[in-house]
């Protein structure tokens, strides 16, 4: 089975602080993305990432960056967190040699930044 | 990528089949409808996807009508683990950016 990990279910930062979240996929899949959730408004697509090294923005990319140097690993850094970023955060990953392109989802981190 | 429009919720009987419909009236012609559902606590799960002729897979069956502007999720035999949201997605097949909207959220009553 396809497993997404990501390294906290629930994280609670200040306000301005550098936040790392850290998605790994045990698939070998070239495409990772980075999601936020918030009631009412779905999920929204921050970033995502083709390969090794590439990135390219969501629809919501302002405030936060992405890290992939290795395959399975995809990062989301928050430079300099702001309460209005207290989210869930979901990492994903595809890959187009299936023939779906479905997304394999992990189990989010909660953040809270106070 | 064509807007899709889902009810907020339902509810349906244990053990009877679950019908959520999805109106998508400005599909183009190659693009494909996708279904996720998404429990509680959980990330995002994909379900089923189609272009135009009804599929069936060991989840669930999706029913495209022949306009293809609307859709039909259906779980046959619905249990408590299927209460979820449930969202319907439209994109082109292999575009990687999906829009999630709010879904449906979909209980199921023992």
């Amino acid at each position: 089975d396809v497993k997404v990990t990501q390294s906290s279910r629930y994280l609670v930062k200040r306000t301005g602080e550098k936040v790392f979240l850290e998605c790994v996929q045990d698939m070998d899949h070239e495409n990772m993305f980075w999601y936020r959730q918030d009631p009412g408004l779905g999920l929204r697509l921050i970033y995502f990432s083709y390969d090794v090294k590439m990135k390219e923005k969501g629809d919501i990319p302002e405030g936060y960056s992405v890290s992939r140097e290795k395959k399975e690993r995809f990062s989301l850094i928050l430079e300099s967190a702001s309460t209005n970023q207290t989210s869930m955060y979901l990492c994903a990953s595809s890959s187009p040699s299936g023939g779906s392109y479905e997304q394999y989802f992990g189990p989010g981190t909660r953040l809270t930044v106070t | 990528d064509a807007k899709t429009t889902q009810p907020p919720s339902m509810d349906c009987a244990e053990g009877r089949a679950a019908n959520l419909p999805c109106n998508h009236s400005t599909i183009s012609g190659n693009e494909y409808v996708y279904w996720y559902r998404q429990i509680h606590s959980q990330g995002p799960q994909y379900i089923i996807h189609g272009l135009k002729n009804n599929e069936t897979n060991e989840m669930a069956s999706l029913i495209i009508t022949e306009d293809r502007k609307s859709s039909t999720l259906i779980l046959p035999h619905a249990t408590l683990r299927d209460t979820a949201v449930y969202y319907c997605i439209v994109t082109h097949f292999g575009n990687e950016k999906l829009t999630f909207g709010t879904g449906t959220r979909l209980t199921i009553i023992p």
